[in-house]
């Protein structure tokens, strides 16, 4: 079954801490993984896709296919980062399967 | 933000009412996309359009319905056959359907 995890609904830090964004994928294709970011009173919007390899915002992921994980990861987390994150998942036919989110605290 | 616009924000609605969720863009976008959130969950797709006068169902089509005559518009209808309608539902578009998605504000939809 193709399905994407995010196994934690909340995750609560201090700002300056590592922040690290788990995200589980099964999937039997090639895939393609994104990473998108709805911070409050704002639009869901895109914060990364893998296949472009950045780091915006200081966020990176990497697509580890032994794993099927496509964690996102800060060094060091920041108030602003505060926001609800959703992983998903492009299928062969382009359409996208999500993740349940996972609401991001970073405390002062 | 702005180019892609979803109306009304808040809508009510008695039972077995059909009614229609607005999605309008002018970023000049082919693909247009329906998702239905509920909470706890992820976005589930309802519709999706490729190209102006063709769409294929999503993963949860059954008792909605869509139109795409224009290529800026791409209203929802939710009919009376949807079990359970209420819910947050996001509009969304992109360049083609390879591309990052845009999405509208939404529209919070409550059947009572």
């Amino acid at each position: 079954a193709q399905r994407v995890t995010q196994p934690e609904k909340l995750l609560s830090v201090f700002k300056g801490a590592p922040v690290e964004l788990k995200c589980n994928y099964s999937y039997s294709g090639s895939p393609e993984l994104f990473w998108y970011v709805q911070y409050s009173r704002q639009r869901l919007q895109l914060l990364l896709r893998h296949i472009s390899r950045e780091s915006i915002k200081g966020f990176t992921a990497d697509l580890n296919k032994g794993e099927t994980s496509f964690h996102l990861k800060k060094p060091f987390a920041q108030e602003e980062d505060s926001a609800m994150y959703y992983c998903a998942l492009s299928r062969s036919n382009y359409q996208l399967i999500w993740g349940a989110g996972t609401k991001l605290i970073i405390k002062p | 933000d702005g180019g892609i616009t979803q109306s009304p924000k808040y809508l009510f609605r008695k039972e077995g009412q059909n009614v229609t969720l607005s999605c309008e863009q002018n970023l000049n976008h082919d693909a247009m996309y329906w998702y239905r959130q509920d909470p706890g969950q992820g976005l589930r797709l309802i519709y999706y359009s490729q190209i102006v006068n063709d769409f294929q169902k999503g993963d949860i089509a059954e008792g909605y319905s869509v139109s795409r005559e224009k290529k800026e518009s791409f209203p929802l209808t939710v009919t009376s056959a949807q079990k359970n309608p209420t819910a947050f539902y996001l509009c969304a578009s992109s360049i083609d359907n390879t591309d990052t998605q845009y999405f509208g504000p939404g529209t919070r939809l409550t059947v009572l």
